[in-house]
């Protein structure tokens, strides 16, 4: 099956900082999605985004298909933005497969 | 509220018994996910539904596990004779299913505890 590599696999940050967090597939995809999970298990969802790049306020996220791989852009960090970080794939009207995440930690 | 809920959100059982959890999906969304987390880790599939046909399940999904959606609705997933390997997050989620436009909305999890 697809294999979802994330990295780097932990991330600590100072308040005000930016990040990059990294996600490589080994196979084409039809679907990719970006998730914050916080603290209490909910995974809230940060971008659908199976080709180019999107923008939503201090986060955007940039795919590249034809090369696999897909980057998500913390801008500003604050300590809200403290938790892991999934990006998980289809590879066409498939159950999700994810990754290991990124544990993101955000200091004052 | 339209979002996925699931109950109850958190069960603590002892070795051997039974437990049942339930999924709302979003109304509308014609497919219901089941994933498994454990510490540490990404969410596994379980187990999927479009509308009550139960489509695919994962080699996770061992005998003691089963699900249903008998009316294209909420679905519950029962996990028999539980064993300390099962204490996980169950996680549910749901999409509309429609051509290639597939995102998946997630609950706030069932947290399991077997003792």
């Amino acid at each position: 099956g697809i294999q979802v590599e994330q990295s780097p696999p932990d991330l600590i940050l100072q308040e005000g900082a930016n990040s990059t967090l990294r996600c490589n597939f080994s196979d084409s995809v039809n679907n990719l999605q970006w998730f914050h999970q916080n603290p209490w298990g909910q995974l809230i969802n940060l971008f659908y985004i199976p080709s180019g790049t999107k923008q939503n306020g201090r986060l955007s996220a940039t795919t590249v298909a034809t090369e696999r791989y897909s980057l998500l852009y913390i801008s500003s960090s604050q300590t809200t933005d403290s938790g892991v970080y999934f990006c998980a794939v289809d590879t066409g009207n498939t159950p999700l497969v994810f990754g290991k995440g990124t544990r993101l930690s955000v200091i004052a | 509220d339209t979002g996925v809920s699931q109950n109850p959100r958190h069960k603590i059982t002892k070795r051997g018994q039974n437990v049942t959890f339930r999924c709302d999906p979003i109304s509308e969304h014609n497919r219901l996910y089941w994933y498994r987390q454990t510490l540490g880790q990404g969410p596994e599939f379980l187990t999927y539904f479009q509308n009550e046909a139960q489509l695919e399940k994962s080699r996770l999904l061992s005998d003691r596990f089963s699900a249903e959606r008998p009316k294209g609705s909420f679905s519950t997933l029962e996990i028999q004779r539980t064993e300390q390997g099962d204490s996980a997050m169950y996680l549910c989620a749901s999409s509309r299913g429609r051509n290639r436009y597939n995102e998946q909305f997630f609950g706030p999890g069932t947290r399991l505890t077997v003792l």
